[in-house]
């Protein structure tokens, strides 16, 4: 079974811009999270999408959103860029069926760097 | 944002030697997880404890699930030089819940 994917693994953007990251869950997964992670940070929570619903947010600005497809894939957006938004962004895959504390299983991030 | 603290930051160690490192949080959480990260990856789920108590082993790995379930330790026994990277915990508050909070990572040098 093929893993969590995410595109693009490495992206450029200067401040001010708008970028647009994609995962592709595990197949037959249909909760996504996002986590951002920075030196300085650690990783943080972002948020939850789960049949196509954000099901939980972490405290991030607004400039943050994401969404998820009928296909369980997501995107995640950050608008007007700030060099602080400079991280490996991280998303995780989990089946979430009812009741079940379903584990993450995470794709290799995508390094954003805000120049 | 909230995290939980996690000890030491690095550890440098030789080849063979045991390894242990722990979790502690203010807060009570329902799950704890041990993962480890390589460069250039995301991290790898290596043990999950679901239970106040519980001592699980995976392989050279032992962790377990304090009984206040405010900490959770991981220890990994005679490494090896693919156990270098850096290992987080990571809590979970709300069963069902995907939201994780995690550690700040203990990076793990290993001398051959």
């Amino acid at each position: 079974k093929a893993g969590v994917t995410q595109t693009p693994r490495y992206l450029i953007k200067t401040r001010g811009q708008q970028v647009t990251l994609s995962c592709s869950p595990i197949s037959g997964h249909r909760s996504v999270s996002w986590y951002q992670q920075t030196p300085g940070q650690g990783l943080q929570f972002l948020f939850e999408y789960f049949s196509e619903t954000q099901r939980n947010k972490g405290n991030f600005p607004g400039r943050f959103s994401g969404r998820q497809f009928s296909n369980s894939r997501s995107e995640m957006n950050v608008s007007t860029l700030e060099l602080g938004d400079s991280a490996l962004y991280l998303c995780a895959s989990s089946q979430k069926t009812a009741g079940g504390d379903n584990e993450q299983f995470f794709g290799p991030g995508t390094r954003l760097t805000v120049l | 944002g909230q995290q939980l603290n996690q000890s030491p930051q690095s550890m440098f160690i030789q080849e063979g030697e045991d390894v242990s490192m722990n979790c502690t949080s203010s807060s009570i959480f329902n799950t704890w997880l041990w993962y480890k990260q390589d460069p250039g990856e995301g991290p790898v789920l290596l043990i999950a404890l679901y239970k106040a108590g519980e001592l699980t082993s995976n392989g050279r790995l032992t962790a377990q699930f304090g009984i206040t379930r405010k900490d959770s330790f991981l220890n990994i026994s005679a490494s090896i030089p693919s156990d270098v990277g850096i290992y987080f915990c990571a809590g979970r508050q709300i069963q069902g819940a995907q939201k994780l909070v995690f550690g700040q990572g203990t990076r793990l040098t290993i001398n051959p």
